[in-house]
């Protein structure tokens, strides 16, 4: 199904301890991010990408790594987790530019623990 | 900067019932959108509907509408009808530039709605 895939689904980590967390998608979208979700704060923009090879910061962007290598893929790579990034994250993707939908489209999540 | 403020942490409504959430957003930019998502107790991120700013119409899709108000910066929720289904939590968000633009979809804090029987 078409879609943004996201894997792991759950992960627990050791602090400082690296990891990456995959997101994929199939739909041709030209943008990327990624979020965090924390109770009671909505979910935080860590990193976006506007297109392969182009990537920016968000307002959490602290801690973690991204790259865009395909329009397809977008890794989130936590260099030495924290038990500060316990959270959900969340990939995003938006706009085809085939059909001018500029609408963002979910992964399931990845609920992260670090202790 | 972007603002997005929802100031109701918890609503409750009697099934069948009307119900507004609120959202007030901040932005300097005169090119930008306004998105209700819904995630329910499974997490997952369900759109519900898009305000472009220059849109002169007010959204709707089904049960919700979204009561654009812009001198006002506001963008509230209306879900008519309420289902014991429609409990969940409520996200407002906002995007410079209504029609692509910048990548930064900024979320409020979100309400949780909790339809009573």
């Amino acid at each position: 199904n078409a879609g943004v895939t996201q894997t792991p689904k759950f992960q627990v980590l050791k602090t400082g301890q690296s990891m990456t967390l995959q997101c994929a998608q199939d739909m041709n979208h030209e943008y990327m991010s990624w979020y965090r979700q924390d109770p009671g704060m909505g979910l935080r923009l860590i990193h976006y990408s506007v297109g392969a090879g182009i990537t920016d910061q968000g307002e959490v962007p602290n801690g973690y790594n991204v790259s865009r290598s395909t329009t397809e893929d977008f890794p989130l790579r936590l260099l030495s987790a924290a038990p500060s990034q316990t959270s959900v994250y969340f990939c995003a993707s938006s706009y085809s530019p085939e059909t001018a939908n500029y609408g963002y489209t979910f992964g399931s999540g990845t609920r992260l623990t670090v202790v | 900067a972007q603002k997005i403020t929802q100031t109701q942490p918890g609503m409750f409504v009697q099934e069948k019932e009307a119900v507004t959430l609120d959202c007030t957003y901040d932005t300097s930019d005169p090119s930008y959108g306004l998105f209700w998502y819904k995630q329910p107790s499974s997490g997952e991120m369900i759109f519900l509907i898009y305000q472009g700013s220059y849109d002169q119409q007010n959204a709707t899709e089904g049960r919700y509408s979204l009561n654009f108000q812009k001198a006002r910066k506001s963008a509230n929720l209306v879900i008519s009808a309420s289902q014991l289904g429609d409990s969940a939590m409520y996200f407002c968000a906002m995007r410079e530039g209504a029609y692509g633009g910048y990548n930064k979809l900024i979320f409020g804090a979100g309400t949780r709605l909790a339809v009573h029987p």
